[in-house]
């Protein structure tokens, strides 16, 4: 059964950690994307990959940054966490153009 | 600008009425993708179905069915003889080159 994985389904951290959310998937796919979503404002994507190396920017990208050092790992670092960084964050990947997204079960995380 | 609205925020319906979930979106472009996602309690977006703008065919899949009007920008999901297990949060998703573009969602319950 192919998969996206995270590696936490919840994590609490202190504001001002350094914070590394792991994604990984199976499928081969290029492309790979990282997502907040928080009641009232839906799904926001925050950065996404399309080749190993490369990242672009989404709508939310501040205060993050990622790594693709490998196709199969996609990495969110919240550089120095905040309260207002506290929200569920989920994984996707997808082949192709117009491929339909495979989703990680998400992680919530907290920040105190 | 695209946008993707779905003007439904929560359904409530007895069980094994048939319900459906409305998507309306706006683009320019000729050549896009829409989607739709199931978000159960468990908190993993589920692929459903995916459309390119050229496929307007309607389709049935057992209990859901989807109607894809491009002369109204619509893709309208509808369950039928609904069940307590198709309640969760449905997303239409709007993909076109690096956008990708969702809803804010329909929380669907269906009552026992």
């Amino acid at each position: 059964d192919v998969k996206v994985t995270q590696s936490s389904r919840y994590l609490v951290k202190r504001t001002g950690e350094k914070v590394f959310l792991e994604c990984v998937q199976d499928m081969d796919h290029e492309n790979m994307f990282w997502y907040r979503q928080d009641p009232g404002l839906g799904l926001r994507l925050i950065y996404f990959s399309y080749d190993v190396k490369m990242k672009e920017k989404g709508d939310i990208p501040e205060g993050y940054s990622v790594s693709r050092e490998k196709k199969e790992r996609f990495s969110l670092i919240l550089e120095s966490a905040s309260t207002n960084q506290t929200s569920m964050y989920l994984c996707a990947s997808s082949k192709g153009q117009g491929g339909g997204y495979t989703f990680g079960s998400g992680t919530r995380l907290t920040v105190v | 600008a695209q946008k993707v609205t779905q003007a439904q925020t929560e359904i409530s319906v007895v069980e094994k009425e048939d319900v459906t979930l409305d998507c309306v979106y706006e683009t320019r472009d000729t050549t896009y993708y829409l989607f739709w996602y199931k978000q159960p309690p468990s908190g993993e977006l589920v692929f459903l179905i995916r459309r390119n703008s050229f496929d307007e065919q309607n389709e049935i899949s057992g209990r859901y069915s989807w109607n894809f009007q491009k002369s109204t920008s619509s893709f309208n999901f509808t369950i039928t003889a609904s069940q307590v297990v198709d309640s969760a949060v449905y997303f239409c998703v709007f993909h076109r080159d690096d956008k990708i573009i969702f809803g804010k969602g329909t929380r669907l319950h269906i009552l026992p």
